[in-house]
This record gives C-alpha cells, sequence and structure tokens, in this order.
C-alpha cells in the first residue's frame, strides 16, 4: 500500500514557468513532509521540508503548500530553469515516531529551454 | 565536508551469486538506513541503525538480506543467493540522529542477470 500517492509522473514546462507536483496521504500521524529532488546517477537531496503547522513554506523559487484537512501537499517551482530538469519526491514521516521517511513514486520534470 | 560513500557504484551479477555493498556514512552521524530503489519508485527503507543497533528491519527480507554495522559506523548490505527481482539502486542514508534531515549516499546499482 502506497503511504503518499504523488502526481503527474512527468511533467513538461517551459523555462520561466511553474512547475506543480502533489501528493497526499492518508496517515494523520505523519508530521513532516520533506521533498527530494534526484538527479540521474545521483542519490535524493532534500529540497525543502515542512512540517503541519504552517500551510506554507517558501525557500526561494521552491514552496511548499500544505492542507492539513485536504491531506495534500505540494511543491511549486517558480520560474522553472533547465537545471531544475530532475525527478521529485515527496515524503512523509512521523507515525512510528522515528524518522522512517515514506515516499511518494516521483515526478520526472524537465524544463524545456 | 565529506558526503555519504557508497561503494561499489556498480555490479552486475549472475543470480545465485552473493553480493555486498558498502556504505560510511558522514562523520558523527549515528544513523544510518539502507533503502532500494526500483526503477521508477521512491526509496524503500530496508534498515535503520542507531549506533550498532538495527532499531528497524522490518522490511528487511530475512531469507536472503542481511546487514551489520559492527562499530556505529560504516556499514555492509548482504544479498545471499541474489534473484533477478533484486535489481534495483541500493542506497546509504545518515542523520544525526532520528529527527533530522537524511543525506543520502549516490546508491549502488545492481543488475542480476
Amino acid at each position: 500500500q502506497q503511504q503518499v500517492k504523488q502526481s503527474p509522473q512527468s511533467l513538461i514546462v517551459q523555462k520561466g514557468g511553474i512547475s506543480i507536483i502533489n501528493c497526499a496521504y492518508e496517515n494523520t500521524a505523519f508530521d513532516y513532509f520533506p521533498w527530494y529532488q534526484q538527479f540521474p546517477g545521483k542519490g535524493p537531496a532534500l529540497l525543502i521540508a515542512i512540517r503541519p503547522d504552517v500551510s506554507e513554506k517558501k525557500e526561494g523559487r521552491f514552496t511548499i503548500s500544505f492542507n492539513k484537512s485536504a491531506k495534500q501537499f505540494s511543491l511549486h517551482i517558480m520560474d522553472s530553469q533547465p537545471g531544475d530538469s530532475a525527478t521529485y519526491f515527496c515524503a512523509a514521516s512521523g507515525d512510528t515516531g522515528a524518522n522512517n521517511l515514506f515516499f511518494g513514486t516521483g515526478t520526472r520534470l524537465t524544463v524545456i529551454p | 565536508e565529506a558526503g555519504v560513500v557508497q561503494s561499489p557504484r556498480y555490479k552486475i551479477i549472475e543470480k545465485k551469486q552473493p553480493v555486498a555493498f558498502w556504505c560510511n556514512p558522514i562523520s558523527g552521524h549515528n544513523t544510518l538506513y539502507w533503502y532500494l530503489q526500483n526503477l521508477g519508485q521512491g526509496p524503500e527503507l530496508l534498515i535503520r541503525y542507531e549506533n550498532e543497533e538495527a532499531v528497524d528491519d522490518s522490511q528487511l527480507p530475512k531469507d536472503r538480506f542481511s546487514a551489520e554495522r559492527l562499530k556505529g559506523v560504516d556499514s555492509t548490505l548482504k544479498i545471499q543467493p541474489a534473484e533477478l527481482g533484486d535489481s534495483a539502486v541500493y542506497l546509504c542514508a545518515s542523520s544525526v540522529g532520528t529527527y533530522n534531515e537524511q543525506f543520502f549516499g549516490p546508491g549502488t546499482r545492481l543488475t542480476v542477470l
């Protein structure tokens, strides 16, 4: 059973556009929601993370929007650049009392110049 | 500061053969994780160590997989015997304690023929 559902599977955006990736979860015990960026041949790297006490977190061009009642969260990449082309994973943790991350299935983002 | 080191980066073996992967975490990181990442999927936790103790190995297929972290620093993950379905990327991650950011290594890509 997939603990975190992610969409879309792939996304193509023009340079300068906004990339939006969505995730949903069911376990209300989750209390930590990170997004990871992964380039080919590399391990995932933490991009930005949010806890459910806030509805939005922004770091540079990256913003997480969090809707606790809907159990959904999303990543917005503003002014998307070709260098942002990578696979993005949402994740969640907290129900086991430890930092065991449950990952979504990933979104392959391609930013066209 | 050096990141998480994994070796080998690539491994090709025949089915039924044994294989081992090595991970050296970031210095000072007492928590170490092994993840399995199938093609087009997010990482899935196999085992988590707190120092030398395996505190969560519930997802580790113990009939063929084993892991050790004898001195609480580097770790080895072993598969014996390997099956075709074990072809995947094996990721190692580390963190300072259980509730902090996980840093991933580049992974070992295993191909079982």
